[in-house]
């Protein structure tokens, strides 16, 4: 079952800030929201996770709104290499059943 | 530190033929998971396993097997495999709860 929903598609300029937006509206008071990215075929690659504080780390930011019914990823600087599918995710176990949906596939062009 | 390693990268099997799928993790992780992903689609979890020993059902476990051998190896076993089984399959690790999880490079399988 889906509990997030995403834009299948966004384009971002090279050097611009990617803002990828998620719902959540059912998002319950302990369940975490998660960001993976999957670049053409590889593994998914984990990017930042956050409970309802706005977080930072060298790949990205996550905005969490106040009520926690959206969240934000923004890659501050885009690159060609930032191009793949993002996924948001959220989850109260921590892992045990993530639902990864169809997220969104960001096309960075140069 | 090799991370989560799958084998065989890719494999072409007939039908009703079984097969394996390995999965290792050398970070010492709690947890081991199988996804499988269609073309155009998420990932789908198949089989988790919270801990050395235990193992449950996923979304989609009809058709499929597991084994945790031990802390270290999660295995995937199909027994008849059919073509709907055609997919690429990841397996994927993490410590704890609230964690990240660690994702192999993936087996792509074809059911011919």
């Amino acid at each position: 079952d889906a509990k997030t929903t995403q834009p299948p598609s966004m384009d971002c300029a090279e050097g611009r800030a990617a803002n990828l937006p998620c719902n959540h509206s059912t998002i319950s008071g302990n369940e975490y929201v998660y960001w993976y990215r999957q670049i053409h075929s590889q593994g998914p690659q984990y990017i930042i996770h956050g409970l309802k504080n706005n977080e930072t780390n060298e790949m990205a930011s996550l905005i969490i709104t106040e009520d926690r019914k959206s969240s934000t990823l923004i890659l501050p600087h885009a690159t060609l290499r930032d191009t793949a599918v993002y996924y948001c995710i959220v989850d109260q176990t921590g892992a045990n059943n993530l639902f990864f949906g169809t997220g969104t596939r960001l096309t960075v062009i140069p | 530190n090799a991370g989560v390693t799958q084998t065989p990268k890719f494999q072409v099997l007939k039908t009703g033929q079984s097969m394996t799928l390995q999965c290792a993790q050398d970070m010492n992780h709690n947890s081991m998971y199988w996804y499988r992903q269609d073309p155009g689609m998420g990932l789908r979890l198949i089989y988790y396993s919270a801990s050395e020993g235990t193992t449950d059902k996923g979304e989609v476990p009809n058709g499929y097997n597991v084994s945790r051998l031990n802390k270290r190896e999660f295995s995937l076993r199909l027994e008849s495999a059919a073509p709907s089984q055609t997919s690429v399959y990841f397996c994927a690790s993490v410590e704890g709860t609230n964690e990240k999880l660690f994702f192999g490079s993936g087996t792509q399988l074809s059911v011919l």
